[in-house]
């Protein structure tokens, strides 16, 4: 069966940095996507990786390693309003996303 | 530019009665995806429609739920008969006629709905 993994939740310290893990197994693979999503919001687009590498977007950098089923994204210098779920989401060879449980991360002061 | 729009973004039924849920796709988009989210879970693919057909259903329940998105006016998810496993929030999300099927389908969502069943 296909498999999205990632930490239910994740605590870290304002102005620190924090990096969420996910792990996939699927069928083909066609990119991994992150999306933030607040409490009670849509999700919204993060990164988009489809190339072993890393990806950085400002304060986000986003992380894929194919050969090994894994990908991170590192978030720096946190602030209070990261306080969010971050969806790991994998396209498959059949181009439908297969989206994790989400990993619910607490900011604190 | 509105961004894909959902309504009602809140709905109660009581067991039995019917729930229709309401989507219109980002301006230019011509793809609609449906997902379900239950609490403290990830979505759930439910069904991919672009105008006038569907392309795939493969996350719906065989039975009392369907969808559509007819060539004039919004999606629709309806579900019939409803029960009180059904609460949850239903999202849609839309994509460009280009993206469709490409590895880089970045999908754009909508507020959602959520369902509460008494």
């Amino acid at each position: 069966g296909q498999n999205i993994d990632q930490p239910t939740e994740m605590t870290a310290t304002e102005g620190a940095i924090v990096q969420i893990n996910c792990t996939y197994q699927t069928s083909g693979f066609n990119g991994l996507f992150w999306y933030q999503q607040h409490a009670g919001e849509a999700p919204t687009f993060l990164s988009y990786n489809v190339l072993d590498g890393l990806e950085e977007k400002g304060r986000f950098s986003s992380f894929l390693s194919r050969s090994k089923g894994y990908s991170y994204l590192l978030l720096k210098e946190l602030q209070m309003k990261d306080s969010a779920s971050y969806l790991c989401a994998v396209m498959d060879s059949n181009y439908q996303l297969i989206w994790g449980a989400g990993t619910k991360l607490i900011i604190k002061p | 530019n509105a961004g894909v729009m959902q309504n009602p973004r809140h709905l109660v039924r009581r067991r039995g009665q019917e729930a229709r849920l309401r989507c219109s796709p980002m301006k230019g988009h011509s793809h609609v995806y449906w997902y379900r989210q239950l609490p403290e879970e990830g979505l759930k693919f439910m069904v991919y429609l672009q105008k006038e057909n569907i392309i795939d259903e493969s996350g719906m329940p065989k039975e009392r739920f369907s969808a559509e998105f007819p060539k004039e006016g919004p999606s629709i998810l309806r579900i019939q008969q409803v029960v009180r496993g059904d609460s949850a929030a239903y999202f849609c999300a839309s994509s460009p006629p280009e993206a469709g099927g490409s590895g880089a389908n970045v999908l754009t969502f909508g507020a959602g709905s959520r369902l509460t069943v008494l």
